[in-house]
Parts: structure tokens; C-alpha cells; sequence
């Protein structure tokens, strides 16, 4: 299975400060299509998870724009702009360019 | 309203047995393949099957923690989605999601104990 490594494990971050979530495959997230099938969920505490972020750097519908992704192959990060108390929670990385999908294990990002 | 509403959480024993539904509505239930994702007490989300469409034939696929004791199966008709659950052992204590992981699509779960 792909391995997603995440970091750091814990986000202390001001609020109104920026704040980065880097995550590491074990392999290329390059499907055979040509795309790169790298997403980002936020899990706010008590809910369910939601996508941010797909094929790397789309972020979904209703999304803030102080959300942002990047990278490419085996490296990616999750950049918040400005953060705001309403994103408090785990954030995941997840890939399904190979069976079966795997998960990061998880960055909780907290008010400092 | 674009939903997914998953039921059948309970407490059951180790060996036993447990059925999941998830009810789908506002898209097109049958144009979709339909995941099950899993996430135990404090801890992070592990994938545990899909079913794929019936031009497809279906097809499920599932992980290596709960082959051949889970099976998924759905309804288009009735736009749902089932994850039977057989010789549960402890370690299947979660609370189950049903989602499109292709879309942006997540249920609210529901909760499953494991417990003597």
C-alpha cells in the first residue's frame, strides 16, 4: 500500500497566520491518465470529513480561497492563508492514484 | 439536498454481526461508485471497501483488514448502499462513513461498538 506521511503531527498556529501541512507518498501519485489523484479533507471537530482540495490543487466548491494546494509526484502541502478559528481541527491527505486508497494520518491544527 | 445518510450502527459482539445502510439523494445514486471509510475512537480514517457501477458489474473491492468477513452491496433503485458486516472483532469499533471519494460526497456516520 502507499504510504502518506504527514507533517508536522501538530499545527500551532496564531490566528490570522499562515499555516503549511506538508504530505509525503511512498510512491508517485501520477495515474496513468495523466493526473494526479492527491486530495485534502479537513475534519472540524465532531463532524464529518470534507474535501478541500482534489487532484492536488482544485479546491471544491464553497472553499475559502485562503486554501491552497500544491505539488507534484511524491510531495505536497496544504497552505492556509490566513488562519481562522473556524479551521481548527485534523486535516488528511488522501491518494487514490493506487488500490487501495490510503490516508495521512493526520495534522491537528490548533490556536496557539 | 445532495445527501448521504447512513443507519444500522449498534453495539454488537466480538464474532457478530452487524448491517450498515447509507440512503443516498439529490444526484444520480446509480452513476457512482460508493466508498465506506472507517474511523476508530481518537484515531484516523481507513478506507474499507467500494462498489463500483453496474455497467461495471458492481465490482467491490475491499481492504485487507476486513476481506472476506465485510461485504458491500447496493440498490440503485432504492439509491443505496450496504456494508454487512460478519465475525466482527474489536478492532472494528468505529464510526463508518459512507461517501464518493471521486466527489466531495461524505455521510455523518454512524457509530458501530464492538464490545463482549
Amino acid at each position: 500500500d502507499v504510504v502518506m506521511t504527514q507533517s508536522p503531527v501538530s499545527l500551532p498556529v496564531i490566528l490570522g497566520q499562515p499555516a503549511s501541512i506538508s504530505c509525503r507518498s511512498s510512491q508517485s501519485l501520477i495515474y496513468s491518465d495523466g493526473n494526479t489523484y492527491l486530495s485534502w479533507f479537513q475534519q472540524r471537530p465532531g463532524q464529518s470529513p470534507r474535501r478541500l482540495i482534489s487532484k492536488v490543487s482544485s479546491r471544491d466548491s464553497g472553499v475559502p480561497d485562503r486554501f491552497s494546494g500544491s505539488g507534484s509526484g511524491t510531495d505536497f502541502t496544504l497552505k492556509i492563508g490566513r488562519v481562522e478559528a473556524e479551521d481548527v481541527g485534523v486535516y488528511y491527505c488522501m491518494q487514490f492514484a493506487h488500490w487501495p486508497p490510503t490516508f495521512g494520518q493526520g495534522t491537528k491544527l490548533e490556536i496557539e | 439536498e445532495v445527501q448521504l445518510v447512513e443507519s444500522g450502527g449498534d453495539l454488537a459482539q466480538p464474532g457478530g454481526s452487524l448491517r450498515l445502510s447509507c440512503g443516498a439523494s439529490g444526484f444520480i445514486f446509480s452513476d457512482h461508485w460508493m466508498d465506506w471509510v472507517r474511523q476508530a475512537p481518537g484515531k484516523g480514517l481507513e478506507w474499507v471497501g467500494h462498489i463500483k457501477k453496474k455497467s461495471e458489474g458492481y465490482a467491490t473491492q475491499y481492504a485487507a483488514s476486513v476481506r472476506g468477513r465485510f461485504t458491500i452491496s447496493r440498490d440503485d433503485l432504492k439509491n443505496s448502499v450496504y456494508l454487512q458486516m460478519n465475525s466482527l472483532k474489536i478492532e472494528d469499533a468505529a464510526v463508518y462513513y459512507c461517501a464518493d471519494l471521486g466527489t466531495a460526497l461524505w455521510g455523518q456516520g454512524t457509530l458501530v461498538r464492538v464490545s463482549p
